[in-house]
Order: C-alpha cells, then sequence, then structure tokens
C-alpha cells in the first residue's frame, strides 16, 4: 500500500540554522501538506501546496518558512533561521484532487537547541 | 472559527473493555469529520471518516463512530480493546472556510490499555 514519507525522523539543529525537512507523498496525489504538533499542543495547519504553487497558508508559516517541490516525488519544507520555538514534529500529508481525507506521514521531529 | 474539542486528555482501559473517545466540533454546517491513530513513532493512520448519510460509520481495526448533529458530536467507539489500541487518538474536521481542505485537529486523546 502507497505511503507518505518523510526524511530525517529526527533532526536536532542549532538556533539560527536552516533546516530542510523531505516528505515523498503518494504518488498520484495532487495536494500536498506540512502540519506541526509542538509537545502537549494541537496538530496545526502550515500551509498547502497545489499545481506547483502554495495554496493557502496559515499566520505560522511566515517568511522564515518555505515550500517546494523540486522534483515530481519530493515535497520539502525549509526553515530558514530556526529558533527555539520552531521544535515540534512536522508531518507531511497528501491526498488526491476529490477526496477530503488526507494521508500522513510518520513525522520529523526537530528540535532546535 | 472551526473548532475541535476532545475533552479527554487520557484515558485508561483494561483489555477487553469498551472504548468511547469523545470529540465535539464547533461548525455550522454538515462537517467532514475524521478520526486518527498514532502509535509510538507513526505516522497518523486514518480511522474512519463522515461526510454524510448514515450517522454510523464502521472503520478500519473494529473502530466505529457517530455523528449526532444535536450534540455536535463524532465519537469514537470499540466495544472490545486489544493492547495493541494503545496509542493516541485525533479527531479532525476539514477547514471549509479554506481553500484547500486543510484540518482543524483536537488535541489528541491518549490511550493507555491495561492487561
Amino acid at each position: 500500500e502507497p505511503e507518505v514519507t518523510q526524511t530525517p525522523s529526527h533532526q536536532v539543529t542549532q538556533m539560527g540554522q536552516e533546516v530542510i525537512l523531505r516528505c515523498v507523498p503518494i504518488s498520484n496525489h495532487l495536494y500536498f501538506y506540512w502540519y506541526r504538533q509542538i509537545l502537549g499542543q494541537k496538530v496545526e495547519f502550515l500551509v498547502s501546496f497545489y499545481n506547483n504553487e502554495i495554496s493557502e497558508k496559515s499566520e505560522i508559516f511566515d517568511d522564515q518558512f518555505s515550500v517546494e517541490r523540486p522534483d515530481g516525488s519530493n515535497f520539502t519544507l525549509k526553515i530558514r533561521s530556526t529558533k527555539l520555538e520552531d521544535s515540534a514534529m512536522y508531518f507531511c500529508a497528501s491526498k488526491t484532487g476529490t477526496a477530503y481525507e488526507q494521508y500522513f506521514g510518520p513525522g520529523t521531529r526537530l528540535t532546535v537547541t | 472559527a472551526q473548532s475541535v474539542t476532545q475533552p479527554d486528555i487520557h484515558i485508561t482501559v483494561s483489555e477487553g473493555a469498551s472504548l468511547e473517545l469523545r470529540c465535539n466540533y464547533s461548525y455550522g454546517a454538515t462537517p467532514y469529520l475524521f478520526w486518527y491513530v498514532q502509535s509510538p513513532g507513526q505516522g497518523l493512520q486514518l480511522l474512519l471518516k463522515y461526510f454524510s448519510g448514515d450517522t454510523l460509520v464502521q472503520g478500519i481495526k473494529g473502530f466505529e463512530a457517530e455523528f449526532k448533529r444535536s450534540q455536535s458530536s463524532f465519537n469514537l467507539r470499540k466495544p472490545s480493546v486489544h493492547w495493541s489500541d494503545a496509542a493516541e487518538y485525533f479527531c479532525a474536521v476539514v477547514d471549509l472556510w479554506g481553500s484547500q481542505g486543510n484540518l482543524i485537529f483536537g488535541k489528541g486523546t491518549k490511550l493507555s490499555v491495561k492487561p
């Protein structure tokens, strides 16, 4: 059964450094998402991506964040200059063009020190 | 704005006992609702969904959920819990005010299962 994959599973970085979180969505899916979950808090929407552009973003997704689909399979989230408060679990998700249900990857735990 | 509330942070049940996890949503029209499960080290796995029609929906792993519009609820149930059901459970609703169907999640309920 196809699944969403994410790498790395855990990333530790120093404050101010750039990080890139990688995702491979399910191959025939058209919509891609990033969510994050700060420890003990809700899973929160960050950004959605369709047709090679951002279609919606939350207020969390500020200028420090960017997303890219550099090729036909990868979907990346870049944080330019990490802050302590960026420490969280980041989930990638994808869905087809017609359905509402999203399929999630296992997440990347980002720790900013 | 839409919201999802899961009032129970942590629930412990004995193996073989029945389970009900509560979820309340805030939305004016008929919501599109989901339950996801997250086992340790795993991603969010879709258990079941409700869009319309029959208010009792069946999912994977023997779970079911009932949509009650009058109570704005979508509670998850299982008649007999197995030790492997220990995980965190998330209720979610599609944000229909957004353009691309992003999800709004509750805070999750952690389920522990006693032998």
